[in-house]
């Protein structure tokens, strides 16, 4: 089954504890996004990559890090997480076609909900 | 840069009722305009895109939409809603690269019996 798979899907932890969600998908995609879902705000992305080892900033990277070491995993690293990164998370992945480009249409994980004390 | 207004932040509506949730973007470029749903504890799923062609849109579970260039609007219509549509429902609009995509605020439809 085509799936994105992240983990953990809760957690709580507390302020200045690193911490990674994994991000994982099977279907063979170049491009892996990370959002982080607020009430009111929809959805903001944090970071993205094109593919294997490149990456670059969305709209609202500050206090998150990213690797693309394999195709499949996208992972998201919080160094020293604060109160204001308390968020319900999503990865996402999308298939670039020829020339590059992508359709734009993201399949979605569950989503990993992140509460930090 | 891009944006998107969804323009009802709550729509509570009778089973069996039409509904239509409201979306408006803004944009320097062309673009591809999506809907995507999320059911509660679940991740998004995608409901319907434009990319180009035909601007009405039809979409899974009898939805639609309309791409409205000169008023840019993607509003999302269904002629008979079900309990079963009750979720929150994400415009999206994002550059023809697809590597962009901006999500609007969310509409949560409320499907009531």
């Amino acid at each position: 089954e085509a799936q994105v798979t992240q983990n953990p899907r809760y957690l709580i932890t507390v302020t200045g504890k690193k911490l990674t969600v994994t991000c994982s998908q099977n279907m063979n995609h170049e491009y892996m996004s990370w959002y982080r879902q607020d009430p009111g705000l929809g959805l903001r992305q944090i970071y993205y990559s094109m593919n294997v080892e490149v990456t670059d900033k969305g709209d609202v990277p500050e206090g998150y890090k990213v690797s693309r070491k394999e195709k499949r995993n996208f992972p998201l690293i919080l160094e020293s997480p604060s109160p204001n990164q308390t968020s319900l998370y999503f990865c996402a992945s999308s298939l670039l076609v020829v020339g590059g480009a992508s359709t734009g249409e993201l399949f979605f994980g569950e989503g990993s909900r992140l509460t930090v004390l | 840069a891009q944006s998107v207004t969804q323009l009802d932040s709550q729509v509570p509506v009778f089973e069996e009722a039409p509904v239509e949730l409201r979306c408006n973007y803004s944009s320097s470029v062309s673009v591809y305009l999506f809907w995507y749903v999320q059911y509660p504890n679940q991740g998004l799923q995608l409901l319907l895109k434009y990319l180009s062609g035909s601007t009405l849109v039809k979409g899974i579970n009898g939805f639609e939409a309309e791409f409205n260039k000169s008023q840019t609007s993607f509003h999302l219509r269904k002629p008979s809603v079900h309990i079963s549509d009750t979720a929150e429902y994400f415009c999206a609009v994002s550059d023809r690269g697809g590597f962009k995509t901006i999500f609007g605020a969310g509409t949560r439809l409320f499907v009531k019996a």
